[in-house]
């Protein structure tokens, strides 16, 4: 399998603009979740869904922040606008059922100047 | 309300010696238990997990964590340190009811001295 992909792995982006991070979570698994990582923060949940259908965006930090997953094989995280403070790492990973072992994407480094 | 907590967010060993990294999480109900790593510029990965059955659990890399329900802790332990094992370690736990959810500790980060 080719675990969880992610892209893009890069992206700098100026204030202000859309972002748009999208994730491809192991096939068969059916809970997604959005990650961010920062130094000042640590790891924090930002939302996860359970066959295909958001069941926490409590730590979606405002509404600048969306999350869809139209389908069992694609999610997408938006920004918009996008602001320096969102700078991080972004995660996305997926488990075969609620609660079980979660497996990382290799994360998307997002840079906003 | 569930949480976890790592005792000391940077622990340092000498290459060879004992590594122990502190779990202890609050619930009243046995949780799932999980350990991962974390090495620069990758996602996290499962070191090992406890759901149910045996306590002591073993894991990659000669990795291997207890869980005692009298002290609510899941420690993470190694015998013998190694130089590619310095790397940030990420505890987390599961309540089996009331949605799964999971919350991960703050994340203890292993230095490894030559």
């Amino acid at each position: 399998d080719a675990g969880v992909i992610q892209s893009p792995r890069h992206e700098v982006t100026e204030m202000g603009q859309e972002v748009t991070l999208r994730c491809k979570p192991i096939s068969g698994h059916n809970s997604l979740f959005w990650y961010r990582q920062t130094m000042m923060r640590g790891l924090e949940l930002l939302i996860y869904f359970n066959n295909n259908v958001p069941i926490d965006d409590s730590g979606m930090p405002e509404d600048r922040f969306s999350a869809k997953m139209p389908n069992a094989s694609f999610s997408t995280l938006k920004i918009q606008p996008s602001e320096p403070r969102d700078s991080a790492v972004y995660f996305c990973a997926s488990s075969q059922q609620q609660g079980y072992e979660q497996y990382f994407g290799p994360g998307t480094r997002l840079t906003v100047t | 309300a569930q949480s976890v907590t790592q005792l000391g967010s940077h622990v340092s060993v000498s290459e060879g010696a004992l590594v122990l990294l502190r779990c202890n999480y609050s619930s009243s109900v046995p949780p799932y238990l999980f350990w991962y790593v974390q090495y620069p510029n990758q996602g996290l990965q499962l070191l090992l997990k406890y759901t149910t059955g045996a306590t002591l659990v073993k894991g990659i890399n000669g990795f291997e964590a207890e869980f005692k329900k009298s002290e609510t802790s899941f420690h993470l332990t190694k015998p013998s340190a190694h130089m590619s094992d310095a790397a940030e370690y990420f505890c987390a736990v599961t309540l089996a009811t009331g949605g799964f959810k999971t919350i991960f500790g703050a994340g203890t980060r292993l230095f490894v001295k030559a």
